[in-house]
């Protein structure tokens, strides 16, 4: 099973920007990296996703090395609304990448 | 679009009930999912269903049960409740399954095992 680890917590500042890295060492080869974001008392909600090299839409940029053994979510200039709980995915080959565990992820806490 | 709706959204339960989570989903899609996450933790997977069907185990199975009724709806039963399964249970689901698409996600059931 392709296991994630990410930092527990970080904090940071408005107008600052944000990197949170993930790890996934086992990743298979085609599979695909996806970050979600949680709110308290919220489902979480899916940011972007990627598979190599560099992502970017409206929200968030993700960076993913040639080994794709890590990741690394990008916050450009967060604001107090961009704190909660941040998960990288991958999926497990052996179940054909159907089974969709999350790892611990990794709370943000963004003060003025 | 509803997109995946819960139901209900809060249950106060004993010791030893049971009862059913139901979940619908309108987006056509294949894959659904149960969560659960306790309070302050992570989601942890319960049971997972790739197509309609079939279904998996996830993580944290025992003690619950699911049915994939059709392609819309996935219910997650909890034959005799526990204190321990106080949790927020969270169903999700994606088009095509696997890891290459978005997973849509419900507000949650807020369920109280006393």
């Amino acid at each position: 099973l392709a296991k994630t680890t990410q930092p527990i917590s970080m904090d940071s500042y408005e107008g600052q920007e944000v990197n949170i890295t993930c790890s996934h060492n086992n990743i298979a080869t085609n599979d695909y990296i996806t970050w979600y974001q949680q709110f308290p008392s919220q489902g979480p909600r899916f940011i972007i996703q990627g598979y190599k090299t560099k992502v970017t839409n409206e929200v968030a940029s993700l960076f993913i090395p040639a080994d794709r053994k890590s990741s690394t979510l990008s916050l450009p200039r967060v604001s107090l609304s961009d704190t909660a709980v941040y998960y990288c995915l991958v999926g497990d080959k052996n179940t054909g990448f159907q089974k969709l565990v999350f790892g611990t992820g990794t709370r943000l806490l963004v003060s003025p | 679009n509803a997109g995946v709706t819960q139901t209900p959204k809060f249950q106060v339960l004993k010791t030893g009930q049971s009862m059913t989570l139901q979940c619908a989903q309108d987006m056509n899609h294949n894959s659904m999912y149960w969560y659960r996450q306790d309070p302050g933790m992570g989601l942890r997977l319960i049971y997972y269903s790739a197509s309609e069907g079939t279904t998996d185990k996830g993580e944290v199975p025992n003690g619950y049960n699911v049915s994939r009724l059709n392609k819309r709806e996935f219910s997650l039963r909890l034959e005799s409740a526990a204190p321990s399964q106080t949790s927020v249970y969270f169903c999700a689901s994606n088009k095509q399954g696997a890891n290459t698409g978005e997973l849509f996600f419900g507000e949650g059931s807020r369920l109280t095992v006393l």
